[in-house]
């Protein structure tokens, strides 16, 4: 089975554009959540979908959006960018919306903001 | 709010050695803890996990507690090698919500 996979692995924007960024879950997997990894704050948490349905939003911004379609698959989205959106952004899938459930994660995308 | 405190790193040790990894948390309610494992140029992967007061995970030769008493999650492992050499992260979850919380991680690296 393929793993989760994102894209595009790098990207490298300048202030105020926006971008949109690619994550399909391992095939079966309903669930999927995005997190934020930078040096500073570390690995924090952005949103989480199932089915096609926002569960869960972390303490970030209204810039952060994000959206899943039926197939699974998910796209966040950030607007006006900002220096501090620099950061690894990671992907997670799991196959269901059970508590505890591992999840399992892609490579990331590196987000450079210039 | 919830969160992670972890040993800070980096952790260098020669192969073979004793690894522990310190971890306290702050939590309401009963979370679940869990280390994941970030080995060079790969995604997080879970290495193992705990549900409930006393459990006790352990995956690869690493095992780690649940401790409610001192709201600890230590890992350990009794021999290292080098291929164990990663960034490794604490982690819980509370309740229901599915959202992680991590600690700052911690870098492992072991010489041959």
């Amino acid at each position: 089975k393929a793993g989760v996979t994102q894209t595009p692995r790098y990207l490298i924007k300048t202030r105020g554009q926006q971008v949109t960024l690619s994550c399909s879950p391992i095939s079966g997997h309903r669930s999927v959540s995005w997190y934020q990894q930078t040096p500073g704050q570390g690995l924090q948490f952005l949103f989480e979908y199932f089915s096609e349905t926002q569960r869960n939003k972390g303490n970030f911004p209204g810039r952060f959006s994000g959206r899943q379609f039926s197939n699974s698959r998910s796209e966040m989205n950030v607007s006006t960018l900002e220096l501090g959106d620099s950061a690894l952004y990671l992907c997670a899938s799991s196959p269901t919306d059970r508590p505890n459930e591992k999840l399992f994660f892609g490579s990331g995308t590196q987000l450079s903001v210039l | 709010g919830d969160s992670v405190t972890q040993m800070e790193g980096p952790v260098t040790l020669s192969e073979e050695a004793f690894l522990t990894i310190n971890c306290t948390y702050t939590a309401t309610g009963y979370p679940s803890l869990f280390w994941y494992v970030q080995y060079p140029g790969e995604g997080l992967q879970l290495l193992l996990k705990a549900t409930k007061a006393d459990d006790k995970g352990s995956n690869k030769g690493f095992e780690a507690t649940y401790r409610k008493e001192t709201t600890s999650f230590h890992l350990e492992k009794g021999s290292v090698q080098v291929s164990d050499s990663a960034v490794y992260f604490c982690t819980l979850s509370s309740g229901s919500a599915r959202q992680l919380t991590f600690g700052s991680g911690t870098q492992l690296t072991v010489l041959p």
